[in-house]
């Protein structure tokens, strides 16, 4: 079967770093998305690999390893309202995206 | 209005009741997702329409019923709802159907609907 597996829960202090995994298994691999979901509130898109290494956005990074089915989100100098879900999504060979649970990031001072 | 929008926000609803959730987008864009969202679950994709053509119905209950008249519009009619049907329903809309960046799915705000 088609799985993603990502923590439940994270905790960290502001100003800090944390690394989000995500582990896929599925049938084909069409990019890995990453979303910020806020309690109450839509799903944002947050970033896409299709290839290995790292993408980097501002604050945010995201890592790709296909031959290892993972993948992380790297938040660098967290900042309170970086509370949040963070879902990650894999588009499989029928261009399906299978969702993870989503990881809740609580962020103290 | 930019992105997407949902309507309502909120509702309640009996079991033998009727109602229509409605989606919107404003982003130009040619597929359309209805989505279910339960506490500490996935996301379950309910149905997909690419260019007003329904694409994917996965397995969901016939009390759900989706229409597209157009690329920008979506509609899920639900009637003889169950409790276990309650949940936030998303609808996203992504450039089109097939993989790789343009399959990045942009959100509306959700209903958030408990039935009594």
């Amino acid at each position: 079967g088609q799985n993603i597996d990502q923590p439940t829960e994270m905790t960290a202090t502001e100003g800090a770093i944390v690394q989000i995994n995500c582990t896929y298994q599925t049938s084909g691999f069409n990019g890995l998305f990453w979303y910020q979901q806020h309690a109450g509130e839509a799903p944002t898109f947050l970033s896409y690999n299709v290839l290995d290494g790292l993408e980097e956005k501002g604050r945010f990074s995201s890592f790709l390893s296909r031959s290892k089915g993972y993948s992380y989100l790297l938040l660098k100098e967290l900042q309170m309202k970086d509370s949040a879900s963070y879902l990650c999504a894999v588009g499989d060979s029928n261009y399906q995206l299978i969702w993870g649970a989503g990881t809740k990031l609580i962020i103290k001072p | 209005e930019t992105g997407v929008t949902q309507t309502p926000r909120h509702l309640v609803m009996g079991m033998t009741n009727k109602k229509s959730l409605k989606c919107e987008q404003h982003l130009g864009h040619n597929a359309m997702y209805w989505y279910k969202q339960s506490a500490k679950k996935p996301l379950e994709l309910m149905f997909v329409y690419n260019f007003k053509e329904q694409t994917e119905n996965n397995s969901v209950p016939s009390r759900f019923s989706p229409e597209c008249p157009n690329s920008s519009h979506l509609f899920l009619h639900l009637h003889t709802l169950q409790p276990e049907d309650s949940a936030l329903y998303l609808c996203a809309s992504s450039q089109e159907r097939g993989g790789g960046p343009t399959d990045t799915q942009y959100f509306g705000p959700g209903t958030r609907l408990t039935v009594l």
